[in-house]
C-alpha cells in the first residue's frame, strides 16, 4: 500500500510567521503535488514536482515555494504567512494519473 | 477558470438507492477520468476511474460513466450505503501533460440517509 504522510494534522501560525509543510512518500514515485482545499474550490494545485531538485507551478504558486532535496521528500513553505493562506493542505504522490493523498494538513493563520 | 465542473454541491439520498454524481469538463484535451472520495480530515482516496476510449468502468457498487460528445461523465454508486456520505470529486487528465497533473472538481458532498 502507497503511503503518503504530512508532518502535521493542525497547526496554528501567526501572520509573517514562515511555515514549513513536510510531505513523505514510500512509493519511490517521481512526481509529488500540493494542493490546497477550500469549500467551493475543490483543490487547487499550488506546486509540483518531476524529479529531485525539480518543480514547477499549478494554478496557485503566489505565496508559497517548495523544496524536493530528496525523491520521498517534498516541502511547502509559505515564506510569510498570510490569513488567506489559512486552509486545508493535502500533499499527493502519483503513478502515472493515480495520484495518492496524505491525510491534510488544517493550517490556520491568525 | 475551472476546466471540470460539479454543479452540484450537494446530494442527498436514501440507503439503498442509487446515487448519481455528475461532472462536466471543457478541455477536448481530457482523456482519463477519475473519482475520488473524501472523508472528514482524511485526503482523498481514489475510487474509480475512466479512460477516454472507453464509455462506461464498472467496480463493484460503483459505476462511472464518460460522454465525451457531452464532455460530461458520471459516478453512480448503487445501492447507497451509509459509509457513501462523503465529498466526491471528480478530476481530469490531459493526454498532453506529461507530469500527470491532475485538475478537480469543486466536490459533491453526498449524505446518506437511513
Amino acid at each position: 500500500d502507497v503511503k503518503v504522510t504530512q508532518s502535521s494534522r493542525y497547526l496554528v501560525k501567526r501572520t509573517g510567521e514562515k511555515v514549513f509543510l513536510e510531505c513523505v512518500q514510500d512509493m519511490d514515485h517521481e512526481n509529488m503535488f500540493w494542493y490546497r482545499q477550500d469549500p467551493g474550490l475543490g483543490l487547487r494545485l499550488i506546486y509540483f514536482s518531476y524529479d529531485v531538485k525539480m518543480k514547477e507551478k499549478g494554478d496557485i504558486p503566489e505565496g508559497y515555494s517548495v523544496s524536493r532535496e530528496k525523491k520521498e521528500r517534498f516541502s511547502l513553505i509559505l515564506e510569510s504567512a498570510s490569513t488567506n493562506q489559512t486552509s486545508m493542505y493535502l500533499c499527493a504522490s502519483s503513478y502515472y494519473e493515480k495520484q495518492y493523498f496524505g491525510p491534510g494538513t488544517r493550517l490556520t493563520v491568525t | 477558470d475551472q476546466q471540470v465542473k460539479q454543479n452540484s454541491p450537494s446530494l442527498s439520498v436514501q440507503e439503498g438507492r442509487i446515487s448519481i454524481l455528475n461532472c462536466d469538463y471543457t478541455n477536448s484535451m481530457f482523456d482519463y477520468f477519475l473519482w475520488y472520495k473524501k472523508y472528514p480530515a482524511e485526503g482523498p482516496t481514489f475510487l474509480i476511474s475512466i479512460s477516454s476510449i472507453k464509455d462506461k468502468n464498472e467496480d463493484g457498487r460503483f459505476t462511472v460513466f464518460l460522454n465525451k460528445s457531452a464532455k460530461h461523465l458520471s459516478l453512480h454508486i448503487v445501492p447507497s450505503q451509509p459509509g457513501d456520505s462523503a465529498v466526491y470529486f471528480c478530476a481530469a487528465s490531459a493526454n498532453n501533460d506529461s507530469w500527470g497533473k491532475l485538475q478537480f472538481g469543486a466536490g459533491t458532498q453526498v449524505v446518506v440517509t437511513p
